[in-house]
């Protein structure tokens, strides 16, 4: 199935910027990318997606490699409420247009 | 706000019982799913429908089955507890989506841990 590859944790300080790398070189050019997060005791949240550009929300803005082969997210200063594993995932909007597979993510600290 | 509840936030069953978990939204989504979360492995798709009376089978489905009789309630069936099926359960949800992507985002309840003696 689609796979992405994510280091397994990464750490940051409280109100400083982070950039949480994704690598997917076999992407197909039908394949979105799509961030989730999963704070403590909680299901996985949707935080953003893109296709080819660059993307903006109130949570985050994605960054897609021209090549589209890597991706990174960014969270413009973060919070101690940002403690979460970020899940990088491939969406495709063809055939199985539902299913998403997640990958074992990316385990963010944010030191006070 | 989309909200999906999940029946049990905490369950605990002998081995060899029938378990039902359910999960219920209220934002007239036609895909729902199933998920298991264990340590180390991540999310893991058991089984999901994209409309009533409708599923496929996930990445891995066996030991459950799943049940859709009305659209805003899917239910996951544990038909004989095993111990290996201790873990945490997700229910998700989410519109099947035609033009905007925005529209496959998932929904999430809290999860059911369920442990098997």
């Amino acid at each position: 199935d689609a796979k992405t590859t994510q280091p397994n944790s990464m750490e940051s300080n409280e109100e400083e910027p982070v950039h949480l790398p994704c690598n997917h070189s076999t992407i197909s050019g039908t394949d979105y990318i799509h961030w989730y997060r999963q704070l403590p005791s909680q299901g996985p949240e949707y935080v953003i997606h893109g296709l080819t550009s660059n993307v903006n929300n109130r949570m985050a803005s994605l960054a897609i490699a021209e090549d589209r082969k890597s991706s990174t997210l960014i969270l413009h200063r973060a919070t101690l409420r940002d403690a979460a594993v970020y899940y990088c995932i491939r969406f495709n909007s063809g055939g199985s247009n539902y299913k998403l597979t997640f990958g074992k993510g990316t385990l963010l600290t944010v030191n006070p | 706000d989309v909200k999906v509840t999940q029946s049990s936030r905490y369950l605990v069953k002998r081995t060899g019982e029938k378990v039902f978990l359910e999960c219920v939204q209220d934002m007239d989504h036609e895909n729902m799913f199933w998920y298991r979360q264990d340590p180390g492995l991540g999310l893991r798709l058991i089984y999901f429908s994209y409309d009533v009376k409708m599923k496929e089978k996930g990445d891995i489905p066996e030991g459950y089955s799943v049940s859709r009789e009305k659209k805003e309630r899917f239910s996951l069936i544990l038909e004989s507890a095993s111990t290996n099926q201790t873990s945490m359960y997700l229910c998700a949800s989410s519109f099947y989506g035609r033009g905007t992507l925005r529209l496959h985002e998932q929904y999430f309840g809290p999860g059911t841990r369920l442990t098997v003696t």
